[in-house]
């Protein structure tokens, strides 16, 4: 089955400083790939996406590319602030079918905290 | 739209007790998923809707939990009787179907059940 690896948390860093989340997944087929954020008290929003291999998925700074040779997706800030403090979640879909009405179901990471200090 | 709405946020209760959460998707929505999230499991999948219709519950722990779509406007998860292992915060999303795509999965604010 679909799983997904990250790196374990908590992450601490001074502002300004690079971030680098790692994950790696396992999947049949060509999944598509996801980095959700969930700040303190809120619900997981869509940080980026890639849906295939080498696309570079990018939002408010962060990046991350798609690399079906190491089957990662590594999350990538140049300067982190304060007030990307949050949890991370990597995650993968698998395929819809229109026909059983099965859904890209999302397979989650189990979540990296990053704590940023001023 | 003021997006995935869940109620109540905050949940306390004892053990036994029955234990309804509600959601209400983004209008106009096809997908309706329902998600539990705990230190010790992190953020799993419990069963998910297509056009109202339960599609995928082999991720309800248990018969206590159920989960019913009435219509495309509201769903609820009911815990019946609650035990203080369920103590998690449960979330709703809904989403867009997108056949050959993918079409992003928004999510509520959670409600935080504590059973004691």
């Amino acid at each position: 089955g679909n799983s997904v690896t990250q790196m374990e948390g908590p992450v601490t860093l001074s502002e300004e400083a690079f971030l680098t989340i790692n994950c790696t997944y396992t999947a049949t087929g060509y999944p598509s790939l996801f980095w959700y954020v969930q700040y303190p008290g809120e619900g997981l929003q869509l940080l980026l996406k890639a849906t295939k291999a080498d696309d570079k998925g990018s939002n408010k700074g962060f990046e991350a590319t798609y690399r079906k040779e190491t089957t990662s997706f590594h999350l990538e800030k140049g300067s982190v602030q304060v007030s990307d403090s949050a949890v991370y979640f990597c995650a993968l879909s698998d395929k819809e079918s229109a026909a059983s009405g099965s859904a890209r179901q999302l397979t989650f990471g189990s979540g990296t905290q990053l704590t940023v200090l001023p | 739209d003021a997006g995935v709405i869940q109620s109540p946020r905050h949940e306390v209760t004892e053990m036994g007790q029955e234990v309804t959460l509600r959601c209400k998707p983004i209008s106009g929505h096809d997908y309706l998923f329902w998600y539990r999230q705990t230190m010790m499991r992190g953020l799993e999948l419990l069963i998910y809707f297509n056009n109202n219709v339960p599609i995928d519950d082999s991720g309800m722990p248990e018969d206590r939990f159920s989960a019913k779509m009435p219509n495309a406007s509201f769903s609820t998860l009911k815990i019946q009787p609650s035990e203080p292992r369920d103590s998690a915060v449960y979330f709703c999303a809904s989403r867009l179907a997108g056949f050959g795509s993918y079409n992003e999965q928004f999510f509520g604010p959670g409600t935080r059940l504590t059973v004691l």
